[in-house]
């Protein structure tokens, strides 16, 4: 079955203490990404990657890091958490094509204290 | 800079009833549209989607047409049911491959 899984699905953590949320694909999508979701602002995407090895910023970059080593993982660092990044985040893969959509994981929710 | 407007919610209707939620877009060239469906405790799904003016896009019931002229593309269902109660979010792609998300309409729809 295609999915995209991410973990952990729930997480509390406090202010300071580095976390990875993971991020992986099983359709050999070269494309992945991570959004975060907030009330009244809907999707905002925060990192990207294009392909192993290439990752850029989306409009929400502060804060987090990523790496692509591999092309079916895409794990998501917040090295310092803090309570602003309290969120409902989403990882996403899709090929390169000209009507290409994206899937999408269940979504991590992280309270960071 | 590109980007999708879709009216606010909460919308609640009851079951039978007609649906319609606005989606408006500003992008340079030809985007493409479409609409994702988040259910409780769920990630995004495409609900449909169309990719030149004219297109209309299909699922479910759902309907929505890609028009140009009004940089629109409302989707409409004739008749909700209870399972439709979701959060509905309008995107669109540019030419550059980028996607931009509406900030979502949640809908319930009651018995």
């Amino acid at each position: 079955e295609a999915q995209v899984t991410q973990n952990p699905r729930y997480l509390i953590t406090v202010t300071g203490k580095k976390l990875t949320v993971t991020c992986s694909q099983n359709m050999n999508h070269e494309y992945m990404s991570w959004y975060r979701q907030d009330p009244g602002l809907g999707l905002r995407q925060i990192y990207y990657s294009m392909n192993v090895e290439v990752t850029d910023k989306g409009d929400v970059p502060e804060g987090y890091k990523v790496s692509r080593k591999e092309k079916r993982n895409f794990p998501l660092i917040l090295e310092s958490p803090s309570p602003n990044q309290t969120s409902l985040y989403f990882c996403a893969s899709r090929t390169w094509g000209s009507t290409d959509t994206q899937y999408f994981g269940p979504g991590t929710r992280l309270t960071v204290l | 800079g590109d980007s999708v407007t879709q009216m606010e919610g909460p919308v609640t209707l009851s079951e039978e009833a007609f649906l319609t939620i606005n989606c408006t877009y500003t992008a340079t060239g030809y985007p493409s549209l479409f609409w994702y469906v988040q259910y409780p405790g769920e990630g995004l799904q495409l609900l449909l989607k169309a990719t030149k003016a004219d297109d209309k896009g299909s699922n479910k019931g759902f309907e929505a047409t890609y028009r140009k002229e009004t940089t629109s593309f409302h989707l409409e269902k004739g008749s909700v049911q209870v399972s439709d109660s979701a959060v509905y979010f309008c995107a669109l792609k540019n030419e550059m491959n980028q996607f931009y998300f509406g900030t979502g309409t949640s809908l319930t729809v009651i018995p």
